[in-house]
């Protein structure tokens, strides 16, 4: 069966720094797609990214870009000139061919002004 | 469009009360799912559906039931509600082409007392 694991429950990071969020997978499959969904304090989920297993390019999208390790199961979330309203938890989450949607336990990330 | 609409918002049950938690979209998405969020614990797929009359379990299904009569709606079903299942119930969809990710529900906060 396929885990998400993400080892850090909570961070905080000061306003305009970078921050890397972590987030590995455990899968015998090779092809699958990996996700970063955002939930701030209003409890909607909002996807941040995702990534194709099949895809060696790391997926970008502004300031929020990953870095996929496939062999290492990895897949990482960086924000960079993080923003006050990045505060929100972060869930990884996998997804298999079969369509079953797996997500982490989630990392609280705190934005200090 | 109204995207994925969820009712009722809050409910509070009483031990071995039933009760069905509703979902629909409008987005003629032929995947939905539903997801448990403990408290620290991310969420948790309790069942999913590829399309009308195709249901799934997930990794918590004990407990519940659904149905997908509809491509609309899919509905969960508790019945002999138990402390266990104080929960915020979310509900998604996606197209389920290829990486097409989840557009969430606003929730259902449920306390079982």
């Amino acid at each position: 069966a396929q885990t998400v694991t993400q080892s850090q429950p909570e961070m905080s990071v000061q306003e305009a720094e970078t921050v890397t969020l972590s987030c590995t997978y455990d899968t015998s499959e090779n092809n699958y797609y990996l996700f970063w969904y955002k939930q701030p304090p209003s409890r909607q989920m909002i996807l941040v990214i995702r990534q194709e297993a099949y895809k060696q390019q790391n997926a970008t999208e502004n300031r929020f870009s990953v870095n996929f390790q496939k062999a290492a199961k990895s897949f990482s979330l960086k924000i960079s000139d993080s923003q006050l309203g990045d505060t929100a938890m972060y869930f990884c989450a996998f997804m298999y061919l079969d369509d079953k949607i797996i997500f982490g336990k989630g990392t609280r990330l705190h934005i200090l002004p | 469009n109204a995207g994925v609409t969820q009712t009722p918002k809050f409910r509070i049950l009483k031990i071995g009360q039933s009760m069905t938690l509703q979902c629909t979209q409008d987005m003629n998405h032929n995947y939905m799912y539903w997801y448990r969020q403990d408290p620290g614990m991310g969420l948790k797929l309790i069942y999913y559906s590829v399309g009308a009359g195709i249901t799934d379990k997930g990794e918590v299904p004990n407990g519940y039931n659904v149905s997908r009569s509809t491509t609309e709606d899919f509905p969960l079903r508790l019945e002999l509600a138990a402390p266990s299942q104080t929960s915020v119930y979310f509900c998604a969809s996606r197209t389920g082409l290829g990486n097409s990710p989840l557009h969430f529900g606003n929730g259902t906060r449920l306390t079982v007392t």
